[in-house]
């Protein structure tokens, strides 16, 4: 089955850069989607379509692609944005499209 | 505004089943796919299945094929997700999503989850 593969943690301190990565064989044919999730709540889509910003998200976060990789970016990290972060696309292989996500990574602001 | 609400926490025997409902408000219920994802404790997101609430065709993670069913009720603007033969691995906080699709430049559609419900934990213990 198809799989997307994240860093399981990111450190950063306050005011800095962090990146978090996904791979995935398709992510090249595929959009890619980012969500943002604190303990005890449901995710929050903060990017789709590999790169485009929901309203209301703040402008730090940002996302590219490059071949199998797609990165999200939070610039200028604040300790609000400490969370868990999941990727996710799709796996087209069987007769329907499936969900797919990344195992996770958690942001730790230090 | 648009929210989707969860039925309460549960706790079930192992071999029982589970029945979760997600009311849909402030949007068209039949415009848009919904989605189940789930959560085990400490552990990463899992997509369960889709279905239409317009004319309720669904399709099922691999994984779930044979244990899960999906039904709505265009009257109460409610989908359900029904998982049987519950064992201590299905332990978890379940969710619905709301779909949201995005097409590419060659007509391509992929799909997203712009609104979620405040989840519900299924608890599976003997």
């Amino acid at each position: 089955s198809y799989e997307l593969t994240q860093p399981p943690s990111v450190s950063v301190s306050p005011g800095q850069t962090a990146r978090i990565t996904c791979s995935g064989d398709a992510l090249p044919k595929q959009y890619a989607y980012w969500y943002q999730q604190k303990p005890g709540q449901a995710p929050v889509l903060v990017i789709y379509k590999d790169s485009e910003r929901p309203s209301g998200i703040p402008e730090r976060f940002s996302g590219s692609s490059s071949g199998t990789t797609v990165t999200l970016t939070i610039s200028g990290v604040q300790a609000e944005d400490e969370a868990d972060y999941y990727c996710q696309s799709a796996d087209s292989s069987g007769t329907y499209p499936e969900g797919v996500f990344g195992g996770g990574t958690k942001l730790t602001v230090l | 505004q648009v929210q989707l609400v969860q039925s309460g926490a549960e706790v079930k025997k192992p071999g029982a089943s589970v029945k979760v409902s997600c009311k849909a408000s402030g949007y068209t219920f039949t415009s848009y796919y919904m989605h189940w994802v789930r959560q085990a404790p400490g552990q990463g997101l899992e997509w369960m299945g889709i279905i239409n609430p317009s004319g309720g065709s669904t399709s099922y993670a691999q994984k779930f094929q044979g244990r899960v069913t999906m039904t709505r009720d265009t009257s109460t603007s409610t989908v359900y997700m029904e998982l049987s033969s519950l064992r201590s691995e299905d332990t978890a906080v379940y969710y619905c999503a709301r779909d949201v699709r995005y097409y590419d430049s060659s007509g391509y559609s992929s799909f997203a989850f712009d609104i979620w419900g405040q989840g519900t934990m299924v608890t599976v213990s003997s």
